[in-house]
């Protein structure tokens, strides 16, 4: 156990719709990392929040945004969803600074759109 | 932008046997972690070995070790008397650790290499 929880697990959904996806960091980690994970594409870094604050940009669309609350919980919205979209979207936490530089990987939500 | 390869997209051992995976990567930086993670069947990501690129001395836990090579930016895997349990897909990143990092440090990722074990 990771120490990282995401949920849902599994969400199925159609086209057009939005979804909302949480992640809970270990306790004490500052920085929360989103990652999509497609089949043909592998992992791809969407977003990075520290402490309430964006820090780092990736691929993520227009039509996805994230956030981080006081509670330094975070949530990815998707909308206008697209069968594209359909992947697997990991969270991920890791402390600042002294750290090691390991990130830890909640178990991801797999996201179907049909 | 540093940059991650691994150039085996699938390899095979037989079970009790040893087995490399390959990664090299690219970065201007002399300063940085690299990582081997494992993504078996069940998607969950789970760190199999560390370095820092400062330690001269590969990593090494219990079956798995590292040889890494910081000159020629090149970072394998090996896994010693490989086991069932071991197949899965092998993912190698690389993540800034400098100051000048601050606190963007994401990782980046090879492709991955799916590993098959044969009974």
């Amino acid at each position: 156990d990771s120490g990282v929880t995401q949920t849902p697990k599994h969400l199925i959904t159609a086209t057009g719709q939005r979804v909302t996806l949480r992640c809970s960091p270990r306790s004490g980690d500052l920085s929360v990392y989103w990652y999509q994970q497609s089949l043909d594409q592998g992992l791809q870094f969407l977003i990075q929040y520290y402490n309430g604050e964006e820090r780092a940009k990736g691929n993520i669309l227009e039509r996805f945004s994230a956030q981080q609350f006081p509670d330094l919980h975070s949530e990815l919205n998707l909308s206008s969803l697209e069968l594209g979209d359909s992947a697997l979207y990991f969270c991920a936490s890791s402390v600042a600074w002294g750290s090691t530089g390991e990130l830890f990987f909640g178990e991801g939500s797999r996201l179907t759109v049909l | 932008a540093q940059t991650v390869t691994q150039s085996q997209p699938e390899m095979s051992v037989q079970e009790a046997e040893t087995v490399t995976l390959s990664c090299t990567y690219d970065t201007s930086e002399s300063d940085y972690y690299l990582f081997w993670y494992k993504q078996p069947p069940s998607r969950q990501m789970i760190l199999v070995i560390r370095q820092e690129a400062y330690k001269q001395q590969n990593a090494t836990e219990n079956r798995f070790s590292v040889n890494f090579q910081k000159a020629a930016k090149s970072f394998s895997l090996k896994i010693s008397d490989s086991q069932l349990g071991d197949a899965a897909m092998y993912f190698c990143a690389y993540r800034s650790a400098g100051l000048n990092a601050g606190n963007n440090r994401k990782l980046i990722w090879g492709l991955g290499t799916s590993l098959a074990v044969n009974p």
